[in-house]
Protein backbone atom coordinates (compact mmCIF):
# COMPACT_ATOMS: atom_id res chain seq x y z
CA UNK A 1 0.00 0.00 0.00
CA UNK A 2 1.70 2.86 -1.11
CA UNK A 3 0.72 5.74 2.16
CA UNK A 4 2.20 8.85 0.30
CA UNK A 5 1.44 9.60 -3.39
CA UNK A 6 3.68 12.43 -5.27
CA UNK A 7 2.58 14.39 -8.21
CA UNK A 8 3.56 14.43 -11.19
CA UNK A 9 6.10 12.06 -11.06
CA UNK A 10 8.44 13.58 -13.74
CA UNK A 11 8.03 17.51 -14.81
CA UNK A 12 10.18 18.84 -17.27
CA UNK A 13 10.15 23.00 -17.87
CA UNK A 14 12.48 25.78 -19.15
CA UNK A 15 14.50 27.64 -16.57
CA UNK A 16 12.36 31.10 -15.23
CA UNK A 17 9.11 29.03 -15.14
CA UNK A 18 6.73 28.18 -11.87
CA UNK A 19 5.95 24.86 -10.85
CA UNK A 20 4.58 23.16 -8.24
CA UNK A 21 4.19 19.67 -7.14
CA UNK A 22 2.29 17.93 -4.71
CA UNK A 23 2.37 15.31 -1.80
CA UNK A 24 -0.27 13.66 -0.16
CA UNK A 25 -2.13 11.11 1.72
CA UNK A 26 -4.92 9.12 3.12
CA UNK A 27 -3.28 9.45 6.45
CA UNK A 28 -2.91 12.37 8.65
CA UNK A 29 0.79 13.21 9.29
CA UNK A 30 2.56 14.41 12.76
CA UNK A 31 5.40 15.84 10.37
CA UNK A 32 5.94 15.88 6.96
CA UNK A 33 9.33 16.86 5.80
CA UNK A 34 10.85 17.56 1.88
CA UNK A 35 13.75 16.39 0.26
CA UNK A 36 15.95 17.00 -2.82
CA UNK A 37 18.14 14.20 -4.30
CA UNK A 38 20.75 15.53 -6.55
CA UNK A 39 22.06 13.07 -9.36
CA UNK A 40 24.70 10.43 -7.46
CA UNK A 41 24.23 12.17 -4.16
CA UNK A 42 21.71 11.32 -1.04
CA UNK A 43 18.70 13.95 -0.55
CA UNK A 44 19.10 16.66 1.69
CA UNK A 45 16.11 18.00 4.14
CA UNK A 46 14.83 21.33 2.46
CA UNK A 47 12.38 21.90 5.05
CA UNK A 48 10.36 20.58 8.23
CA UNK A 49 6.28 21.20 8.59
CA UNK A 50 4.47 20.49 11.68
CA UNK A 51 1.17 22.92 11.58
CA UNK A 52 -1.59 22.35 9.75
CA UNK A 53 -1.78 25.53 7.30
CA UNK A 54 2.10 26.36 7.64
CA UNK A 55 3.58 28.07 5.38
CA UNK A 56 7.49 27.94 4.63
CA UNK A 57 9.91 29.58 2.17
CA UNK A 58 12.88 28.84 1.44
CA UNK A 59 14.21 31.31 -0.74
CA UNK A 60 12.34 30.34 -4.35
CA UNK A 61 10.86 27.46 -2.65
CA UNK A 62 7.73 27.98 -0.71
CA UNK A 63 6.28 24.92 1.33
CA UNK A 64 2.84 24.60 2.41
CA UNK A 65 1.25 21.94 4.71
CA UNK A 66 -2.61 21.65 4.20
CA UNK A 67 -5.05 22.30 6.93
CA UNK A 68 -5.72 18.97 7.68
CA UNK A 69 -2.21 17.40 7.85
CA UNK A 70 -2.84 15.40 5.15
CA UNK A 71 -0.90 16.76 2.28
CA UNK A 72 1.18 19.64 1.19
CA UNK A 73 2.69 21.16 -1.95
CA UNK A 74 6.05 22.57 -3.08
CA UNK A 75 6.22 25.72 -5.51
CA UNK A 76 9.08 26.75 -7.08
CA UNK A 77 9.23 30.43 -8.17
CA UNK A 78 11.62 30.76 -11.90
CA UNK A 79 12.73 27.87 -11.60
CA UNK A 80 16.70 27.32 -12.77
CA UNK A 81 18.63 24.35 -13.65
CA UNK A 82 20.23 24.10 -10.26
CA UNK A 83 16.98 23.09 -9.30
CA UNK A 84 17.01 19.76 -11.33
CA UNK A 85 17.00 16.39 -8.78
CA UNK A 86 14.18 14.42 -7.60
CA UNK A 87 11.94 15.73 -5.03
CA UNK A 88 10.58 13.66 -2.09
CA UNK A 89 8.57 14.25 0.33
CA UNK A 90 8.57 11.91 3.39
CA UNK A 91 6.09 11.34 6.76
CA UNK A 92 7.86 12.14 9.88
CA UNK A 93 8.38 9.38 12.51
CA UNK A 94 11.83 7.43 12.79
CA UNK A 95 12.63 3.96 11.58
CA UNK A 96 9.71 2.11 9.76
CA UNK A 97 7.62 4.80 10.31
CA UNK A 98 9.60 7.45 8.12
CA UNK A 99 7.85 6.60 5.32
CA UNK A 100 9.18 7.98 1.39
CA UNK A 101 6.81 8.73 -1.34
CA UNK A 102 7.91 7.69 -4.62
CA UNK A 103 9.22 11.40 -5.90
CA UNK A 104 9.04 14.07 -8.24
CA UNK A 105 11.52 14.14 -10.87
CA UNK A 106 12.39 17.85 -11.71
CA UNK A 107 14.26 18.74 -15.06
CA UNK A 108 14.92 22.42 -15.31
CA UNK A 109 16.25 23.24 -19.05
CA UNK A 110 18.34 26.10 -19.91
CA UNK B 1 31.47 19.77 9.39
CA UNK B 2 29.31 17.41 11.41
CA UNK B 3 28.40 14.74 8.43
CA UNK B 4 27.85 11.34 7.34
CA UNK B 5 30.36 9.49 5.29
CA UNK B 6 30.22 6.69 3.06
CA UNK B 7 32.75 4.23 1.03
CA UNK B 8 33.52 3.52 -1.52
CA UNK B 9 31.78 6.05 -3.09
CA UNK B 10 31.35 2.94 -6.28
CA UNK B 11 31.82 -0.64 -5.63
CA UNK B 12 31.80 -3.28 -8.15
CA UNK B 13 31.42 -7.01 -7.46
CA UNK B 14 30.67 -9.95 -8.94
CA UNK B 15 28.17 -12.16 -8.78
CA UNK B 16 27.83 -14.31 -5.72
CA UNK B 17 31.38 -12.21 -4.08
CA UNK B 18 30.31 -10.84 -0.95
CA UNK B 19 31.11 -7.23 -0.25
CA UNK B 20 30.84 -4.61 2.33
CA UNK B 21 29.70 -1.37 2.42
CA UNK B 22 30.39 1.10 5.33
CA UNK B 23 29.02 4.24 6.88
CA UNK B 24 30.55 6.91 9.25
CA UNK B 25 28.92 9.65 11.38
CA UNK B 26 30.25 12.87 13.49
CA UNK B 27 26.57 13.69 14.76
CA UNK B 28 26.04 11.36 17.44
CA UNK B 29 22.96 10.39 16.90
CA UNK B 30 21.61 7.02 18.07
CA UNK B 31 19.56 5.83 14.92
CA UNK B 32 21.44 4.86 12.20
CA UNK B 33 19.72 3.31 8.64
CA UNK B 34 19.97 1.51 5.31
CA UNK B 35 18.23 2.32 2.64
CA UNK B 36 18.40 0.80 -1.32
CA UNK B 37 17.42 3.24 -4.22
CA UNK B 38 17.28 1.86 -7.63
CA UNK B 39 16.85 3.77 -10.58
CA UNK B 40 14.07 6.58 -10.38
CA UNK B 41 12.69 5.37 -7.42
CA UNK B 42 12.30 6.24 -3.47
CA UNK B 43 14.84 4.79 -1.23
CA UNK B 44 13.48 1.72 0.35
CA UNK B 45 14.20 1.55 3.93
CA UNK B 46 16.04 -2.11 4.48
CA UNK B 47 16.80 -1.84 8.38
CA UNK B 48 18.08 0.49 11.12
CA UNK B 49 19.49 0.54 14.74
CA UNK B 50 18.22 2.70 17.41
CA UNK B 51 21.61 2.58 19.63
CA UNK B 52 22.61 -1.25 19.72
CA UNK B 53 18.60 -2.70 18.76
CA UNK B 54 18.63 -4.10 15.10
CA UNK B 55 15.34 -3.36 13.30
CA UNK B 56 15.06 -5.68 9.99
CA UNK B 57 12.44 -4.24 7.76
CA UNK B 58 9.83 -7.71 7.06
CA UNK B 59 10.71 -7.71 3.21
CA UNK B 60 14.59 -7.10 3.45
CA UNK B 61 16.03 -10.19 1.96
CA UNK B 62 18.19 -12.74 4.29
CA UNK B 63 21.18 -11.65 2.00
CA UNK B 64 21.48 -8.44 3.05
CA UNK B 65 22.71 -8.32 6.92
CA UNK B 66 24.36 -5.13 8.96
CA UNK B 67 26.39 -4.60 11.77
CA UNK B 68 26.49 -1.04 14.64
CA UNK B 69 29.75 -1.82 16.40
CA UNK B 70 29.66 1.48 18.14
CA UNK B 71 28.13 4.56 17.68
CA UNK B 72 29.87 5.65 14.78
CA UNK B 73 30.20 3.08 12.57
CA UNK B 74 27.66 0.94 10.64
CA UNK B 75 28.03 -1.48 8.06
CA UNK B 76 25.83 -3.29 5.24
CA UNK B 77 27.07 -6.62 4.14
CA UNK B 78 25.52 -8.38 1.28
CA UNK B 79 26.14 -11.99 1.97
CA UNK B 80 26.02 -13.18 -2.13
CA UNK B 81 24.81 -10.09 -4.37
CA UNK B 82 22.85 -11.02 -7.48
CA UNK B 83 22.02 -8.81 -10.51
CA UNK B 84 19.12 -7.45 -9.00
CA UNK B 85 21.39 -5.97 -5.71
CA UNK B 86 22.46 -3.68 -8.19
CA UNK B 87 21.73 -0.19 -6.83
CA UNK B 88 22.41 3.14 -4.67
CA UNK B 89 22.81 2.52 -1.17
CA UNK B 90 21.73 5.16 1.28
CA UNK B 91 23.07 5.37 4.51
CA UNK B 92 21.36 8.11 6.94
CA UNK B 93 21.63 8.87 10.95
CA UNK B 94 18.58 11.01 12.81
CA UNK B 95 18.20 12.03 16.62
CA UNK B 96 15.27 10.53 18.10
CA UNK B 97 14.10 12.23 21.34
CA UNK B 98 13.89 15.82 20.19
CA UNK B 99 10.18 15.12 18.85
CA UNK B 100 10.97 15.77 14.99
CA UNK B 101 13.24 13.28 13.71
CA UNK B 102 15.29 14.61 10.20
CA UNK B 103 17.20 12.06 8.21
CA UNK B 104 20.69 12.97 7.45
CA UNK B 105 22.07 10.89 4.68
CA UNK B 106 25.22 10.50 2.73
CA UNK B 107 26.11 10.33 -0.18
CA UNK B 108 25.34 7.12 -1.28
CA UNK B 109 27.80 3.81 -2.59
CA UNK B 110 26.85 3.15 -6.04
CA UNK B 111 26.92 -0.66 -6.08
CA UNK B 112 27.41 -2.71 -9.51
CA UNK B 113 27.37 -6.55 -10.03
CA UNK B 114 29.21 -7.98 -12.46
Amino acid sequence: TQLLEQSPQFLSIQEGENLTVYCNSSSVFSSLQWYRQEPGEGPVLLVTVVTGGEVKKLKRLTFQFGDARKDSSLHITAAQPGDTGLYLCARGGYGQNFVFGPGTRLSVLP
Amino acid sequence: DAMVIQNPRYQVTQFGKPVTLSCSQTLNHNVMYWYQQKSSQAPKLLFHYYDKDFNNEADTPDNFQSRRPNTSFCFLDIRSPGLGDAAMYLCATSRVGKGDEKLFFGSGTQLSVL
